[in-house]
């Protein structure tokens, strides 16, 4: 089975600067996709930014963008020039590209706390 | 286009109670899922549906119950809830592919 694993259960970074997320995963396929989702105070699951794991370019959405080995099965989040707005849960999740199912399976999320 | 709906948004039930918890969408997608997100935790999966009249369980389905007549509506059941059932529960709806997940705002249901 697979599984999604955050080892940083929380995070804190100064305004305007830059902070990495770490995220690894547990899969034997070769095809799925990887997410990371934004989950501010008011609890509404917020997708950042997706990687197809047959593309080996990195996935960038403006000020976010990742960090994908597939070899090393890491999915990392960086968020540059941070700010206010930013501070929130942010979970990882993985999603196969087999079966009917393609549910979902998320880490046990990063709380991030950014500083003025 | 108001994508993914949820209601009711807050419920607090007795133990034994039942209710459904409703949800809808307006994106004309077959796959709709129900998930749980208890304190400090991921979302995990109770029910999910491919189309309509098509439902399975998921990783937690013990306690609830789903039905799918449309597809545009995916109601959660809770026969007789248990304080274990206290949680935020999200419903969540996808295009076919590789198009991500949509999420509904949630549900904070507490059972005293």
């Amino acid at each position: 089975a697979q599984t999604v694993t955050q080892s940083q259960p929380e995070m804190s970074v100064q305004e305007a600067e830059t902070v990495t997320l770490s995220c690894t995963y547990d899969t034997s396929e070769s095809d799925y996709y990887l997410f990371w989702y934004k989950q501010p105070p008011s609890r509404q699951m917020i997708l950042v930014i997706r990687q197809e794991a047959y593309k080996q370019q990195n996935a960038t959405e403006n000020r976010f963008s990742v960090n994908f080995q597939k070899a090393a099965k890491s999915f990392s989040l960086k968020i540059s020039d941070s700010q206010l707005g930013d501070a929130a849960m942010y979970f990882c999740a993985y999603r196969s590209d087999r079966g009917a199912t393609n549910k979902l399976i998320f880490g046990t999320g990063t709380l991030l706390a950014v500083q003025p | 286009n108001a994508g993914v709906t949820q209601t009711p948004k807050f419920r607090i039930l007795k133990i034994g109670q039942s209710m459904t918890l409703q949800c809808t969408q307006d994106m004309n997608h077959n796959y709709m899922y129900w998930y749980r997100q208890d304190p400090g935790m991921g979302l995990k999966l109770i029910y999910y549906s491919v189309g309509a009249g098509i439902t399975d369980k998921g990783e937690v389905p013990n306690g609830y119950n789903v039905s799918r007549s449309t597809t545009e509506d995916f109601p959660l059941r809770l026969e007789l809830a248990a304080p274990s059932q206290t949680s935020v529960y999200f419903c969540a709806s996808r295009g076919g592919g590789s198009w991500p997940q949509h999420f509904g705002d949630g549900t904070r249901l507490s059972i005293l």
